[in-house]
């Protein structure tokens, strides 16, 4: 079966630092991969989305970046840190097949509070 | 991509049927309706997805008119643990890559 793993669960982080957030998926190849934030209280916002090994599009021009260095690993990345940054962020994953790849699946998401 | 326009919240009693209605006026025509729970502090869950007509599964139904510019998440004798946010999403499932976006849904409030 497949699983996303998505850590840390909880971050807290000075503003101007960097910032690393992985995200693995195990038992499925080649999938699409989505890179989502979420303020409190409100909808999801989708950040960058990858159909591929090195292919990201963003969706929202910021202070962050995305990579995929491997066909299931997703990283979000940031080199110096906002405090309008923190919220709920969450890595996610659908299947590339057609009639199916709209369909996601969420890691646990990572908190993260930037002081 | 196609703009979805459901209600903010909704509140209702176990027990009870819950309709939420969402509107899609510009679907297109290789666009598929998805709907997604969401508890606090945890990632969005598929419930079920659909293109016509009506669709069922163990959690839920999926009502979609002929002209497909609306849709109605039926959850059927809702309890205490449905309190949610729920999002319904128009996306191209036609091609094998998608991007997926997300709403504001409507938050279901339900009640003892």
């Amino acid at each position: 079966s497949q699983t996303i793993h998505q850590w840390p669960a909880t971050l807290v982080q000075p503003v101007g630092s960097p910032l690393s957030l992985e995200c693995t998926v195990e038992g499925t190849s080649n999938p699409n991969l989505y890179w989502y934030r979420q303020a409190a209280g409100r909808g999801l916002q989708l950040l960058f989305y990858s159909v591929g090994i090195g292919q990201i599009s963003s969706e929202v021009p910021q202070n962050l970046s995305a990579s995929r260095p491997q066909d299931r690993q997703f990283i979000l990345s940031s080199k110096k840190l906002l405090l309008s940054d923190s919220g709920f962020y969450l890595c996610a994953w659908s299947v590339r097949s057609l009639g199916r790849n709209t369909e996601a699946f969420f890691g646990q998401g990572t908190r993260l509070t930037v002081v | 991509l196609a703009k979805t326009t459901q209600p903010i919240s909704m509140d209702s009693y176990e027990g009870q049927e819950v309709n939420i209605t969402c509107s899609h006026n510009n679907i297109a025509t290789n666009d598929y309706i998805t709907w997604y729970q969401q508890f606090p502090s945890q990632g969005p869950r598929f419930i079920i997805q659909g293109y016509k007509t009506k669709v069922t599964n163990e959690v839920a139904s999926l009502f979609i008119p002929a002209d497909r510019k609306s849709s109605t998440l039926s959850l059927p004798r809702v309890s205490l643990s449905d309190t949610a946010v729920y999002y319904c999403l128009v996306g191209d499932a036609g091609s094998s890559a998608s991007k997926i976006i997300f709403g504001s849904g409507t938050r279901l409030s339900i009640r003892p």
